[in-house]
């Protein structure tokens, strides 16, 4: 499968920790992708690494790339309330199809 | 304001009743797609698009349908809903990247929520 899994499949820490999360894959990676969803609402694209970068930074979130591990972590510094939701890596593979594989995400709560 | 819209928003329906759910995008994007959201299963695609008149199958196929007649609609048909054909329905678009991949950035549109009795 060319599915990315998230780790943990949830997470509650305290307002103003650090929150890690982590995508491990399988196959070679064009690029991988964090997304954020709010309960029941649509996807909000976060960050977009491509597979020849090792870090990004945007705000208060840092997405690291280690291809020779082929895993992804987003870390999310100062927590606030509003961070919490889910959170989805998605990655588009080398091998010849179009298609963006989401993982099955992974839940943060944020408690105030 | 660029945005990916769906309609409708919620729906509730019988086994056998044809409906269509719309999606429009105003970013002039070629990529096009559906997923459906169920709990435990992530986001599974169902359909894509990468231009007008050029559709293709995901992950699940199976009991729908779409067409890609005009750049900016892409809907997605079921011609004869299931029960297990109820979930969380999103539309994304994005821009065709210069490698030939969807290398962009998605835009999801706010989703349908589905129920078929």
């Amino acid at each position: 499968s060319q599915q990315g899994e998230e780790d943990p499949q949830a997470l509650s820490i305290q307002e103003g920790e650090n929150a890690t999360m982590n995508c491990s894959y399988k196959t070679s990676i064009n690029n991988l992708q964090w997304y954020r969803q709010n309960s029941g609402r649509g996807l909000v694209h976060l960050i977009l690494i491509r597979s020849n970068e090792r870090e990004k930074h945007s705000g208060r979130l840092r997405v690291t790339l280690d291809t020779s591990k082929k895993s992804s972590s987003l870390l999310i510094t100062a927590s606030r309330a509003a961070d919490t939701a889910s959170y989805f890596c998605a990655l588009i593979s080398n091998f010849g199809n179009e298609k963006l594989t989401f993982g099955t995400g992974t839940r943060l709560t944020i408690i105030p | 304001e660029a945005q990916v819209t769906q309609n409708p928003r919620y729906l509730i329906t019988v086994t056998g009743k044809k409906l269509t759910v719309t999606c429009s995008q105003n970013m002039n994007h070629e990529y096009m797609s559906w997923y459906r959201q169920d709990p435990g299963l992530g986001l599974r695609q169902i359909y894509y698009s990468m231009n007008v008149e050029v559709t293709d199958k995901g992950d699940v196929p199976e009991g729908y349908k779409v067409s890609r007649k005009e750049k900016r609609n892409f809907p997605l048909i079921l011609e004869s809903p299931s029960p297990n054909q109820t979930s969380l329905y999103f539309c994304a678009s994005s821009l065709w990247g210069t490698s030939g991949r969807p290398q962009e950035t998605q835009y999801f549109g706010p989703g349908t929520r589905l129920l078929v009795l």
